[in-house]
């Protein structure tokens, strides 16, 4: 089975800094890994993913994502925070079943940018 | 486009009690879930639709019910709601098999008493 682990629960780091959101993971076959951000009282918005490719990949809002097959690690970057940046980052994995609607979510990471 | 609504934005139901979520998306998109939100532990897949008429169950499903009538809307039913689904729902869509980004709901929050 998929799963998907955020290992910190809160990470803080101050404005200008970069930034480091971990995630791991373990499926089955290749990996489909997405970065999702959750503002305050609203859905989720979607970052970036990894299907296949450049090991490094670029999202919205200046993010990237740093995929690692050895270690089996999707960590998302930023080389320098900003306050708006505070919200909670899940990180998720797509198996191929069920249609391909499986999509396992990590139990999510608050990031906070200090000014 | 509005994109994924979902109604209500909260909700305080007594156990026992019945209700349905309502979820509409104006994308034309063929996949629809539910999922459910629980401190700590992430999103959890309740039901899933590919297509108007096709529903099946996700890692979550007890307790619940869908249907898909039209491609715009897909409905999650409390057939007797019980304390343990307190909780945040969240509607999402995405297009197709083939386009992994979905879009989500700004979600409701349910509480059963």
């Amino acid at each position: 089975a998929q799963s998907v682990a955020q290992p910190e629960d809160q990470v803080n780091v101050a404005e200008g800094n970069p930034l480091t959101v971990k995630c791991t993971y373990s499926v089955s076959g290749n990996p489909y890994l997405f970065w999702y951000v959750q503002y305050p009282n609203r859905g989720l918005q979607f970052l970036l993913k990894y299907i296949t490719g450049d090991n490094l990949v670029k999202g919205s809002y200046g993010f990237e994502a740093e995929f690692n097959k050895s270690q089996t690690s999707f960590h998302l970057k930023k080389p320098s925070a900003l306050v708006s940046d505070s919200a909670l980052y899940f990180c998720a994995v797509r198996d191929g079943g069920n249609y391909g609607q499986n999509f396992v979510f990590g139990p999510g990471t608050r990031l906070s940018v200090l000014p | 486009n509005a994109g994924v609504t979902q109604t209500p934005k909260f909700q305080v139901l007594k156990t026992g009690q019945s209700m349905t979520l309502q979820c509409a998306q104006d994308m034309n998109h063929e996949y629809m879930s539910w999922y459910r939100q629980d401190p700590g532990m992430g999103l959890r897949l309740i039901h899933y639709s590919v297509g108007a008429g096709i529903t099946d169950q996700g890692e979550v499903p007890n307790g619940y019910n869908v249907s898909r009538s039209t491609t715009e809307d897909f409905p999650l039913r409390l057939l007797s709601a019980a304390p343990s689904q307190t909780s945040v729902y969240f509607c999402a869509s995405r297009p197709d098999r083939d386009n992994y980004e979905q879009y989500f709901g700004p979600g409701t929050r349910l509480t059963v008493t």
